[in-house]
């Protein structure tokens, strides 16, 4: 079982905009923003998409975007693409100084 | 650009010692600000974190895993390692190694940045005998 807690799957139609829920506790989101989010395709590594929450490394699309309310974090994706169907994954350290994963959503797009 | 490649046998009997060794090219396993980690998937399945390791020595464990493991950073050789012991079925997985942030600190707490920017192509392990 996961320590954060993500739907198993989404979907949208090229175009719309999806929102992918990430809870925690108030030992991991709850207690920072140190929350992070990674897109894999199959058969790749995960690729970081936001970190501290909101933010976006560089290269990455600004049609993703995250966000975080208590101890709930979500990643959103404006303007559907094909090619945006994958795996997400949030992240979340801990006041423990380990890190938790969620259990991963698997986006399809219609 | 940072490069990470696993390496290590990918058939391990049960009971043994998983070992795998991830090198670091392109840039310095000895930067202050980052730690080098293993995270794990096991077939359809999530990421699962097993550990983290700073150059100079800091490790942090899985809590669900620590009794068994042991990760270690060689900056001669600019790579670091895992051990896992008395390994099971369930230990069959994709392991990658991949860097992440360090420390940050404020009013009081510490946390460690996990966001991981820099990822191998990953290592599968089959535990079988």
């Amino acid at each position: 079982q996961s320590a954060l807690t993500q739907p198993a799957s989404v979907s949208g139609s090229p175009g719309q905009s999806i929102t992918i829920s990430c809870t925690g506790t108030s030992s991991d989101v709850g207690s920072n923003d140190f929350v992070s989010w990674y897109q894999q395709h199959p058969g790749k590594a995960p690729k970081l998409l936001i970190y501290e929450a909101k933010k976006r490394p560089s290269g990455v699309s600004d049609r993703f975007s995250g966000s975080k309310s208590g101890s709930t974090a979500s990643l959103t994706i404006s303007g559907l693409q094909g090619e945006d169907e994958a795996d997400y994954y949030c992240c979340s350290a801990t006041r423990s100084k380990t890190v938790a994963f969620g259990g991963g959503t698997k986006l399809t797009v219609l | 650009q940072l490069q990470l490649q696993e390496s290590g046998p990918g058939l391990v009997k049960p009971s043994e010692t998983l070992s795998l060794t991830c090198a670091v090219s392109g840039g310095s396993i000895s930067s202050t600000g980052h730690f080098w980690g293993w995270v794990r998937q096991s077939p359809g399945r999530g990421l699962e974190w097993i550990g983290s390791i700073h150059y100079g020595g800091t490790t942090y464990y899985s809590p669900a895993l620590k009794s068994r493991v042991t990760i270690s950073v060689d900056t001669s050789k600019s790579q670091f390692s895992l051990r896992l012991s008395s390994v099971t079925a369930a230990d069959a997985a994709l392991y990658y190694c991949a860097r992440h942030w360090g420390t940050y600190c404020s009013g009081g707490y510490c946390y460690i940045q996990y966001y991981f920017d820099y990822w191998g192509q990953g290592a599968l392990v089959t535990v079988s005998s």
